[in-house]
């Protein structure tokens, strides 16, 4: 199993660009997750799907939006970026959709907006 | 309002000895909480939960204790080894209904060194 995986590892953009980060999870988990984790404030919720075909708002989720394509993916696209959305995102998945339980996360994308 | 804080930004422990890391909460609806690992260029490792109506759980070297009325909990590592140098995150959850225990609401963070 390859657990949850994320691409790209890495990009780079100038202001106004978009595009898409990609993440997909093979071990059968209904919720997915974005965060954004930036220097001396932990992670942070962007978006969340708790099954598929549902997504909802995190706590900030200006300038983004999100496809749960199927149970497996679940990606976050950058309209038009701007520096602010430099930062690490983190993709996670948990199998409980109405309970607590642990997130397993990805290894993450660093994104850098110029 | 940062609602989950770690006061410590960085600990420093010699190996063997034990390593305790402490995380505040203010929200009294939280009543689920989890502590992460971190390396550095990986993504965060689920490490222990505990639930609110607990007040400690163990997993082998690692122990969370929950202090509902103080609204603290700490993650207690016996012993600590080089290998568990690393950031440690917790995170709370509430569970206000429909998907909300999948709000996970973090701290900041503490770097743990543990010197050989």
């Amino acid at each position: 199993n390859a657990g949850v995986t994320q691409t790209p590892k890495f990009q780079v953009l100038k202001t106004g660009q978009s595009m898409t980060l990609q993440c997909a999870q093979d071990m059968n988990h209904n919720s997915m997750y974005w965060y954004r984790q930036d220097p001396g404030m932990g992670l942070r919720l962007i978006y969340y799907s708790a099954s598929e075909g549902t997504t909802d708002k995190g706590e900030v989720p200006n300038g983004y939006n999100v496809s749960r394509l199927n149970k497996r993916e679940f990606s976050l696209r950058l309209e038009s970026a701007a520096p602010s959305q430099t930062s690490v995102y983190f993709c996670a998945s948990s199998v409980v959709e109405l309970g607590p339980s642990a997130q397993y996360f990805g290894p993450g994308t660093r994104l850098l907006v110029l | 309002d940062q609602q989950v804080k770690q006061n410590s930004p960085s600990l420093s422990v010699q190996e063997g000895r034990i390593s305790i890391l402490n995380c505040d909460y203010t929200n009294s609806m939280f009543d689920y909480f989890l502590w992460y690992k971190k390396y550095p260029a990986e993504g965060p490792t689920f490490l222990i939960s505990i639930s609110s109506i607990k007040d400690k759980n163990e997993d082998g070297r690692f122990t969370v204790f929950l202090n509902k009325s103080a609204k603290h909990l700490s993650l207690h590592i016996v012993p600590s080894q080089p290998g568990d140098s690393a950031v440690y995150f917790c995170a709370a959850s509430a569970n206000l209904g429909g998907t909300s225990y999948g709000k996970l609401t973090f701290g900041q963070g503490t770097i743990l060194t543990v010197h050989p």
